[in-house]
């Protein structure tokens, strides 16, 4: 078990709704970065955190933001929810940098209606 | 655009014996390579990575296999056990491409029979 946790587990919104999912990072670890992982497919990079600001970001929408906070924990805000935003959220946390000590939570399972 | 994709949805090997997954990628500046198992209900799990100036790196029971030249990567297991039963995913990154975000292939699903 990673130190990473996530919540809510599963969660069930309707098509234009907003939703903030949440992550707490593993001990000691200073950076954050959020995946999409809709079915059968493999995770896609959101955007990554650090010092409470975004400093990475993969090919997603604004209406997709996030925050992370002093003591590193973060969130995945999604405004606007489409039917296709249906999928299984990821967080992980590391160090800056350290891509091979990126630990996985397992995940928030969202589904829009 | 640039992906990462793999070459079989499933493979489905015998208890004890090795497998092989493959995964070939497109993006030349890519220079670092990770393997992810990840298992019903669960996050991806670290199992090993390995760096674009190597071409073989092994751990427990795993060996990685990267060829630059046909821009091919490969997760060899040994001796198959129950527990290796999962999807097994492909990641990279490109250290100079700004996020450090990874890219992820499709896929493979991992079956180990008794």
């Amino acid at each position: 078990e990673t130190g990473v946790t996530q919540s809510p587990t599963h969660l069930i919104k309707t098509r234009g709704q907003q939703v903030t999912l949440r992550c707490s990072s593993q001990s000691g670890h200073n950076t954050v970065s959020w995946y999409q992982q809709a079915l059968g497919q493999g995770p896609q990079f959101i955007f990554q955190y650090y010092r409470e600001e975004e400093n990475g970001r993969g090919n997603f929408p604004p209406r997709f933001s996030g925050l992370q906070f002093p003591n590193y924990s973060s969130e995945l805000n999604v405004n606007a929810l489409e039917l296709d935003d249906s999928a299984l959220y990821l967080c992980a946390s590391s160090l800056q940098g350290a891509l091979e000590k990126l630990f996985f939570g397992s995940g928030t399972q969202l589904s829009v209606l | 655009g640039e992906s990462v994709g793999l070459h079989l949805p499933t493979l489905s090997v015998q208890e004890g014996d090795n497998s092989i997954i493959n995964c070939a990628y497109s993006n030349s500046a890519s220079d670092y390579f990770i393997w992810y198992k990840q298992e019903s209900g669960k996050g991806p799990q670290f199992i090993i990575d390995i760096r674009s100036n190597m071409d073989k790196r092994q751990g427990q029971r795993v060996t990685v296999l990267l060829n630059k030249t046909v821009k091919h990567l490969s997760l060899q297991i040994a001796a198959t056990q129950p527990g290796d039963s999962a999807v097994y995913f492909c990641a990279e990154n490109d250290s100079g491409g700004g996020a450090d975000g990874l890219t992820f292939g499709k896929g493979t699903h991992l079956i180990i029979q008794p």
